[in-house]
Order: structure tokens, then sequence, then C-alpha cells
């Protein structure tokens, strides 16, 4: 039972532009929603997160907007640097964390 | 390095072979976690262990099996393995568990091991 889905394997966008990522979940008792960043050869790692009473949160370039009546969320990440290139995973959370499948974001120069 | 240690980070093993995966974490975590990311699937939620204590096994086959002799340290014994079984195996680690472990940045991930299984 696949919780949470990201239903796009991969993005591609030229840098400076934005990359938005999308995310899509099945548990109306999700509570917490976070973003992880995947280098390869790395573990996930925690890139931001929004609570389910809020709508946006905002760090530097990136964005988390969560729509909980279409249980949508999404990260957006403006401008889009080479470095930004990697596997983004969503997860929520109502207790222990599930996770999507993952984005390849590719950042071209 | 992110405070979360695996070993080894690549594993081929036969599907007879006896081996055991290592995680170890020095952030005073309490909770530690088991994941398998297979391509293009979800990272699979395993083992839960919450203060040496298992508190979650997510219907994992039993030639998987877990060890958690203290809070820093976490095993995962493989035997008679199935080439499908060939994935990522994370550990990861977090202060708390249950919701709190979200609001706290989440959980720590170490850099996985990448079995093969022949």
């Amino acid at each position: 039972d696949q919780q949470v889905k990201q239903n796009s394997p991969s993005l591609s966008v030229q840098e400076g532009r934005i990359s938005i990522l999308n995310c899509d979940y099945t548990n109306s008792m999700f509570d917490y929603f976070l973003w992880y960043k995947k280098y390869p050869a790395e573990g996930p790692t925690f890139l931001i997160s929004i609570s389910s009473i809020k709508d946006k949160n905002e760090d530097g370039r990136f964005t988390v907007f969560l729509n909980k009546s279409a249980k949508h969320l999404s990260l957006h990440i403006v401008p889009s640097q080479p470095g930004d290139s990697a596997v983004y995973f969503c997860a929520a959370s109502a207790g222990d964390m599930r996770f999507g499948a993952g984005t390849r974001l590719t950042v071209k120069p | 390095e992110t405070g979360v240690t695996q070993t080894p980070r690549h594993l081929v093993m036969g599907m007879t072979n006896k081996k055991s995966l290592k995680c170890e974490q020095h952030l005073g975590h309490n909770a530690m976690y088991w994941y398998k990311q297979s391509a293009k699937k979800p990272l699979e939620l395993m083992f839960v262990y919450n203060f040496k204590e298992q508190t979650e096994n997510n219907s994992v086959p039993s030639r998987f099996s877990p060890e958690c002799p203290n809070s820093s340290h976490l095993f995962l014994h493989l035997h008679t393995l199935q080439p499908e079984d060939s994935a990522l195996y994370l550990c990861a680690s977090s202060q708390d568990s249950g919701p709190k472990a979200a609001r706290n940045y989440g959980y720590t991930f170490g850099s996985g091991t990448r079995l093969t299984v022949v």
C-alpha cells in the first residue's frame, strides 16, 4: 500500500529556472511532511519540512507547499542550480515515516 | 559524514551465505531503523527499534534478522537470501520515535549498503 506517491520519476530544468517537484499522499492521518535530498552513494539528507497546520514553509531557495484538501505537496526550488541535481524524496509521518519513490532532478548549466 | 555509519558499503553474497550489515550512530539518538530501497520503489520500512526494543517489524521475511545490542548499534543479519533481495539497505536514526521524530528534522540516514545477491 503506497501511501506516498511521487509520480514523476525524473525532472530536467535549466539552471536559474524554477524546479517543482510534486508528491501526493493518501493517508489523511499524516501530520508532518518532509523532503529529503539524496546524492549518489550517500544516504538521504533532510532538506525541509512542513506541519499539516501550515500551507507553506520557506527556507532560502526552497519552499514547500501543502494542499491538505488535495492531499498534495510540492517542493519549489528557485533559482535552480546544478548542485541541486539529486534524487528528492517526499516523506510523510503519522508515526513512522513513509517515503515516496523519489524524483531525479537534473539541473542543466 | 552524517553521524550514521554503515558497513560494508558494498556486499555481494551467494544465496547460501550468511552475512551481517552493521550500522552505528553516535548522535545520542534513541531510535534506529532499517529501510530497503529497491530501484524505482519507495523506501520500505523494515524494522524499528526504540531504546533497543523492536517496536515494528513491517512483515519482513525471516531471512532478515535484526539485532540491536544498544542504542548506538544496529545489525541486520542475512541468510539464504534471494536475488530479489538485492537492493540498497539504509539505516537511519532519530532522537525520538513516532510523531516526534518528524518534528525534530526527521531521520538521519547512513550512506547505505549496496547488497547484491547472486
